[in-house]
């Protein structure tokens, strides 16, 4: 399967805990997203890579969210000292250089208890 | 930031017939929107999308359709299946934030 890959899948957490998802995106797309989509609605943007470069980063829920891209390739997002509002399914995308097309990963589900 | 807003939020159809979602949306410099289909449990999957410069676009059973003028874009499902049941969102890139801003989201249910 060469599509986005994301993993966990399910995290259940408890308040105040670190987590830390990741995300692999498409081979050769430069550009990954991530959102955050909770029940019932579309998915809300939080920031964005080109290759190793972090290009937008205000949309970040908090200062407790961070996202990373060292290399260029697989991205992770941590989430510092986790709240119940944080549940909800974390979404990751990439495109090709140049290009609009989006396509998203399955997600990564989280649940703060 | 852009405002996309989508209609309605629930839709049912009987197999075999049409379905119909629109979305509107603010900022009349977007120039690329796309419709995604998210079924339980999925991350939402690219089904069809449209630049600003064409009008119409299909794609077998899928297609879309755009008024610049009056800033809005609607998918257009015919002869429904069961399994085009699922949450349908549009999407609206914002050219300067470099994003996808997406509606609130349509569920379909297409009744056997």
């Amino acid at each position: 399967d060469t599509g986005v890959s994301q993993d966990p899948r399910h995290k259940i957490t408890k308040r105040g805990q670190n987590v830390t998802f990741r995300c692999d995106p498409i081979s050769e797309h430069n550009r990954l997203y991530w959102y955050r989509q909770t029940l019932g609605q579309g998915p809300e943007f939080l920031t964005y890579f080109q290759n190793e470069a972090q290009l937008e980063k205000s949309r970040l829920l908090s200062d407790r969210f961070s996202a990373e891209r060292p290399k260029g390739s697989f991205s992770t997002l941590e989430i510092q000292r986790t709240e119940q509002g944080d549940s909800a399914m974390y979404l990751c995308a990439s495109s090709q250089p140049g290009a609009n097309e989006q396509f998203f990963g399955p997600g990564t589900r989280l649940t703060v208890l | 930031g852009e405002n996309v807003e989508q209609h309605p939020s629930t839709l049912s159809v009987q197999e075999g017939d049409s379905a119909v979602i629109k979305c509107t949306y603010s900022d009349s410099a977007s120039n690329y929107f796309p419709w995604y289909k998210q079924e339980l449990g999925k991350g939402p999957q690219l089904i069809i999308d449209i630049r600003s410069n064409v009008g119409e676009k299909k794609d077998q059973r899928i297609a879309v359709t755009l008024n610049k003028t009056a800033k809005h874009f609607s998918l257009h499902i015919t002869e429904t299946q069961p399994e085009d049941s699922a949450v349908y969102f549009c999407a609206v890139f914002e050219r300067g934030a470099n994003n996808l801003f997406f509606g609130t989201g349509t569920r379909l249910t297409v009744i056997p």
